[in-house]
């Protein structure tokens, strides 16, 4: 079965430093992979996707992430962080069908 | 850019009352989702909706959920008799393509249902 796995409830970083965010997959086929990030009270916004080709992705607000099938990761970078950035970060997978499968988020916090 | 849009942004119900969430997804998409968020819990798939059908539901879909398109532009999530593990955040999502295509799916801001 799919699922998704996000090991880290929690971070906490000073502004300026640099992020990763980890993510863990299991899927049988190729995976569809996503980062979305949820502000307080707001929706879940699209950071990046990948789907085929380089296996680094370029997303919105300077982040990135690298899918590497060897590890079944797509960890999400960021390498200086803003205060603005302090948000819930969700990793999902693509399954065979239409629906996306949630890891069950990261909470950063940003401290100045 | 465009937007899924969700009404309301706070429902309050009382158990064992109906209610209607609505969505007025991407004006050119096809795809139509809903999934939900208990709170501190991860974001659940609950349908996916396509060419005025279901095409995929989850478990937690069950007889007390249904879906609607009821005119060219607003997609509706119907509990008929709530029940209080239903409080969650609900959202609507919508794409172009379903299924495993390179179109993302994008959602709104939610509508958090509260039943008392």
């Amino acid at each position: 079965a799919q699922s998704v796995t996000q090991p880290d409830i929690h971070i906490t970083v000073s502004e300026g430093a640099s992020l990763e965010l980890r993510c863990n997959y299991s899927y049988g086929a190729t995976p569809y992979l996503f980062w979305y990030v949820q502000s307080p009270g707001q929706g879940l916004q699209l950071l990046l996707k990948y789907f085929s080709g380089d296996t680094l992705v370029q997303g919105i607000k300077g982040f990135e992430a690298e899918f590497k099938r060897s590890q079944s990761s797509f960890n999400l970078r960021k390498p200086s962080v803003h205060w603005s950035d302090a948000a819930e970060y969700f990793c999902a997978v693509g399954a065979a069908t239409d629906k996306l499968i949630f890891g069950t988020g990261t909470r950063l916090q940003v401290f100045p | 850019e465009p937007e899924v849009t969700q009404t309301p942004s706070h429902q309050v119900t009382q158990m064992g009352q109906e209610v209607i969430l609505r969505c007025v997804p991407i004006s050119n998409h096809l795809y139509f989702y809903w999934y939900r968020q208990i709170l501190g819990q991860k974001v659940e798939f609950l349908v996916s909706f396509y060419n005025n059908e279901i095409s995929e539901k989850s478990e937690i879909f069950d007889d007390q959920f249904s879906v609607e398109r009821p005119d060219g532009s607003n997609f509706t999530l119907k509990i008929r008799s709530t029940k209080l593990e239903d409080s969650a955040m609900y959202f609507c999502a919508s794409s172009e393509q379903g299924g495993r295509s390179n179109q993302p799916q994008h959602f709104g801001d939610g509508t958090r249902l509260s039943i008392l």
